[in-house]
């Protein structure tokens, strides 16, 4: 257990759905990333947010959107989703600059 | 814009045998990190090590250790006595520490790492 929870691990949904991914960072860690892996992209940043403000944004389209509450957890929304959309999606906490990320074990996304 | 590069998409190696996955970045940038991540089957995402770029000296984690060369912006990963378990994705990730960066990690492609019994 990383101490970075990811739920759900699996979810399969319709093209046009919006679906709700939810992130608990480690305890301590104000950091909060969000990175979709898929075959042929490679792990892209998404977004990423510190003590609930957003901090920068990555490659994140339009209908993706995110943010993080008071108790740091974060909630990535897909909406209009498409069959490309099908991906693993990261979460990711970090404690500061100078150390890596400890990762969610990621929630796996197929759009049908 | 940083880019990281991973020229070897597979490696295979011997059991107890030494490998080196290789990576190069791009950066005009003089203090970062870098890091190398493991992702199993299991698809979860392990830090292995990690080097700080003001630091001259190799980064070493059991039987992990990097070969780093900031002027040559390559920074390698070899694995001494490779186990089994070794056998997994690995990638390697940039980290500006400029001061305002986004701060997040730069992933190259990947290598995908076999090892045989």
């Amino acid at each position: 257990d990383s101490g970075v929870t990811q739920t759900p691990k699996h979810l399969i949904t319709a093209t046009g759905q919006r679906v709700t991914l939810r992130c608990s960072p480690r305890s301590g860690d104000l950091s909060v990333y969000w990175y979709q892996q898929s075959l042929d992209q490679g792990l892209q940043f998404l977004i990423q947010y510190y003590n609930g403000e957003e901090r920068a944004k990555g490659n994140i389209l339009e209908r993706f959107s995110a943010q993080q509450f008071p108790d740091l957890h974060s909630e990535l929304n897909l909406s209009s989703l498409e069959l490309g959309d099908s991906a693993l999606y990261f979460c990711a906490s970090s404690r500061g600059v100078n150390y890596g990320y400890t990762f969610g074990s990621g929630t796996r996304l197929t759009v049908v | 814009a940083q880019t990281v590069t991973q020229s070897q998409p597979e490696m295979s190696v011997q059991e107890a045998e030494t490998v080196t996955l290789s990576c190069t970045y791009d950066t005009s940038e003089s203090d970062y990190y870098l890091f190398w991540y493991k992702q199993p089957p299991s698809r979860q995402m392990i830090l292995v090590i990690r080097q700080e770029a003001y630091k001259q000296q190799n980064a070493t984690e059991n039987r992990f250790s990097v070969n780093f060369q900031k002027a040559a912006k390559s920074f390698s990963l070899k694995i001494s006595d490779s186990q089994l378990g070794d056998a997994a994705m690995y990638f390697c990730a940039y980290r500006s520490e400029l001061l305002g960066s986004q701060g997040n990690l730069i992933f190259g492609k990947g290598t995908k790492l076999s090892v045989k019994p």
